[in-house]
């Protein structure tokens, strides 16, 4: 049973509007929560992460929000741009291994 | 910095020989982590090793398949017999001693295995 879900398999967006990815996982023990970025041929790369003592991480264009009583996560970018295409992963931790969802498409286009 | 390094960057197998994919970390972390990456299953998690002890295999599908690290800097992931259901991506990742909520892990460019 999938502990770090991603419900939606890809999200279409417009250059310059707002892309919301949303997560969600089943286990109160995750106390750190990451978004993963990826191209093709290419490893995951590290985007933004929110401790679960926070509802909010913002870093530039990237935020991350936190509704531990829903066990619920977002990231949002603004403005979106054609080269956030990519796969995007959600991650969770309890102090060992980062577990990951399935990922989100995202398409941004021009 | 050199990042995770990952050999080989593609492999084509034989169904029932055996494969080897190997990694080295990134100098100084002391976590290793293997990871499998499918269309069905996205990325799921095989193994992760602290200080090159295995701490959590659970995620190992069968027993054809078995990890090692000899040491600090060199990892091993096998497949013995190969099946075409293996084909996938396989991730290494590292990540430093943990800080206070922090456990970030840093990926390398994955091995693509095709079992034919």
């Amino acid at each position: 049973d999938q502990q770090v879900k991603q419900n939606s398999p890809s999200l279409s967006v417009q250059e310059g509007r707002i892309s919301i990815l949303n997560c969600d996982y089943t286990n109160s023990m995750f106390d750190y929560f990451l978004w993963y970025k990826k191209y093709p041929a290419e490893g995951p790369t590290f985007l933004i992460s929110i401790s679960s003592i926070k509802d909010k991480n913002e870093d530039g264009r990237f935020t991350v929000f936190l509704n531990k009583s829903a066990k619920h996560l977002s990231l949002h970018i603004v403005p979106s741009q054609p080269g956030d295409s990519a796969v995007y992963f959600c991650a969770a931790s309890g102090r060992a291994a980062l577990i990951f969802g399935k990922g989100t498409t995202l398409s941004v286009s021009s | 910095d050199a990042g995770v390094i990952q050999s080989p960057r593609h492999e084509v197998t034989e169904m029932g020989q055996e494969v080897t994919l190997r990694c080295k970390p990134i100098s100084g972390h002391n976590s290793l982590f293997w990871y499998r990456q499918t269309m069905m299953r996205g990325l799921e998690l095989l193994i992760y090793f602290n200080n090159n002890v295995p701490i959590d295999d659970s995620g190992m599908p069968e027993d054809r398949f078995s990890a090692k690290m000899p040491n600090a800097s060199f990892s091993t992931l096998k497949i013995q017999p190969s099946e075409p259901r293996d084909s996938a991506v396989y991730f290494c990742a590292s990540s430093p001693p943990s800080r206070a909520g922090s456990t970030e892990a840093f990926f390398g460019q994955g091995t693509r295995l095709t079992v034919v």
